[in-house]
């Protein structure tokens, strides 16, 4: 009964290529967050919807597409990949953007 | 924008003994204030939490206290164990902003 579930839970793949991460919830929670945390472990948001809508976009490439279908959805896309965006991804939710928020278990990408 | 600073960035004990975690943040409008663990390989996992209305919170071996006159809050672990190795995050989430805003993270090292 995984609350927050993202998958793949590893990925490695070359240059150039285009991934998607996918994420889900079943906490029934309005907002949804993809965080990057680079190799010093920092966490930095890079989206935020609310109920299907972007909220916050923080500076990010434009290669990194999300895509909401569906509150309970929140997926990432990411074309052309480069070297420097391998890091761990995590997807979360939150019942609104002013509460705690409940981290899926992370998507480890390695870029070669 | 919110600024969430952290000290220290690591931070050894010996088993037994103290820990603590020391966070500011910028925007007085902030009232909300997590702290997160994340060990090795999972994902960052809220311990405990505080608003802007209480002074102070304890959860058995763990406390935070928040003063915000000087924006400062600070997470404090008693009675150190070696479970407790991990990296702690503070975060403030920003009644401007919508967002939560993580400090840098403080890797905690307890000795046997």
């Amino acid at each position: 009964d995984t609350a927050v579930s993202q998958t793949p839970k590893y990925l490695v793949t070359q240059m150039g290529n285009d991934k998607s991460i996918k994420c889900e919830q079943n906490l029934g929670h309005d907002t949804m967050y993809w965080y990057k945390q680079d190799s010093k472990k920092f966490l930095k948001i890079m989206f935020s919807y609310n109920n299907k809508e972007l909220i916050i976009n923080e500076t990010v490439p434009n290669r990194f597409s999300p895509k909401s279908p569906d509150k309970a959805h929140l997926n990432l896309h990411i074309n052309s990949l480069e070297l420097g965006d391998s890091a761990v991804y995590f997807c979360a939710s939150s019942p609104d953007s002013r509460n705690t928020i409940y981290f899926g278990e992370g998507s480890w990408l390695t870029v070669v | 924008g919110e600024n969430v600073e952290q000290h220290p960035s690591t931070l050894s004990v010996q088993e037994g003994d103290s820990a603590v975690i020391k966070c500011t943040y910028s925007d007085s409008a902030s009232n909300y204030f997590p702290w997160y663990k994340q060990e090795l390989g999972k994902r960052p996992q809220l311990i405990i939490d505080i608003r802007s209305n209480v002074g102070e919170k304890k959860d058995q071996r763990i406390a935070v206290t928040l003063n915000k006159t000087a924006k400062h809050f600070s997470l404090h672990i008693t009675e150190t164990q070696p479970e407790d190795s991990a990296v702690y995050f503070c975060a403030a989430v920003s009644g401007s902003a919508r967002q939560l805003t993580f400090g840098s993270g403080t890797q905690l090292t307890v000795l046997p």
